[in-house]
């Protein structure tokens, strides 16, 4: 089975850096995926990691360990338009497919 | 280029009911998925369909099935509705069933089903 932990909410002032970090247990690993989910929308891909180390991808980095099974989403000169959910989510590997298991979320509030 | 569209975007039904959903994948993907997220919560899977068969299937009980058709859209059922079923249902389409080496296999979002059952 999976298992994925991430902080429920987190503040941040406009401008600022965050970071939201995840840690997961899994029998297989095959990718891990962070979303970004507004208030009544759908997810939408951000950032995907496979290998260790730092993806960089605009304003968001993405970082993955995986003897620590631990990622991060850095997140700079943050705007207002940031505030959503964060979700982690790990792809497994079972045989091929294509399922992840999500973290509940962050809830990032970014503040003036 | 279309993306992922779900209907009906909001639905109201009582306890014991069947709903159907409906989800039409983006164009060239032809692998679909349906997540169940409850208020305040991560998407849980529910199972995945694949040139129309289930492929694969998260921990929901034989209520929960599904159908998916020749034209890679797809649809969700689920029977005798109980409260705890109110949620967002989520599809998600992806350019074939595994992730290959010229894409990471990323899930591509509708906009989801609001149930609610009363």
């Amino acid at each position: 089975g999976q298992n994925i932990d991430q902080p429920t909410e987190m503040t941040a002032t406009e401008g600022a850096i965050v970071q939201i970090n995840c840690t997961y247990q899994t029998s297989g690993f095959n990718g891990l995926f962070w979303y970004q989910q507004h208030a009544g929308e759908a997810p939408t891909f951000l950032s995907y990691n496979v290998l260790d180390g730092l993806e960089e991808k605009g304003r968001f980095s993405s970082f993955l360990s995986r003897s620590k099974g631990y990622s991060y989403l850095l997140l700079k000169e943050l705007q207002m338009k940031d505030s959503a959910s964060y979700l982690c989510a790990v792809r497994g590997y079972t045989g091929g497919g294509n399922k992840l298991t999500f973290g509940t979320g962050t809830q990032l509030k970014v503040e003036l | 280029d279309a993306g992922v569209t779900q209907s009906p975007t909001h639905l109201i039904k009582t306890r014991g009911q069947q709903v159907t959903l409906r989800c039409s994948p983006k164009s060239g993907h032809d692998t679909v998925s349906w997540y169940q997220q409850a208020l305040g919560q991560g998407p849980q899977f529910i199972f995945q369909y694949y040139e129309e068969e289930e492929r694969q299937r998260g921990n929901f009980p034989d209520r929960f099935s599904g159908h998916q058709f020749p034209n890679y859209s797809s649809e969700l059922n689920v029977n005798a509705l109980l409260l705890g079923d109110s949620a967002l249902y989520l599809c998600a389409s992806s350019p074939g069933r595994a992730p290959r080496p010229t894409n990471t296999g990323e899930l591509f979002f509708g906009e989801g089903s609001r149930l609610t059952v009363l």
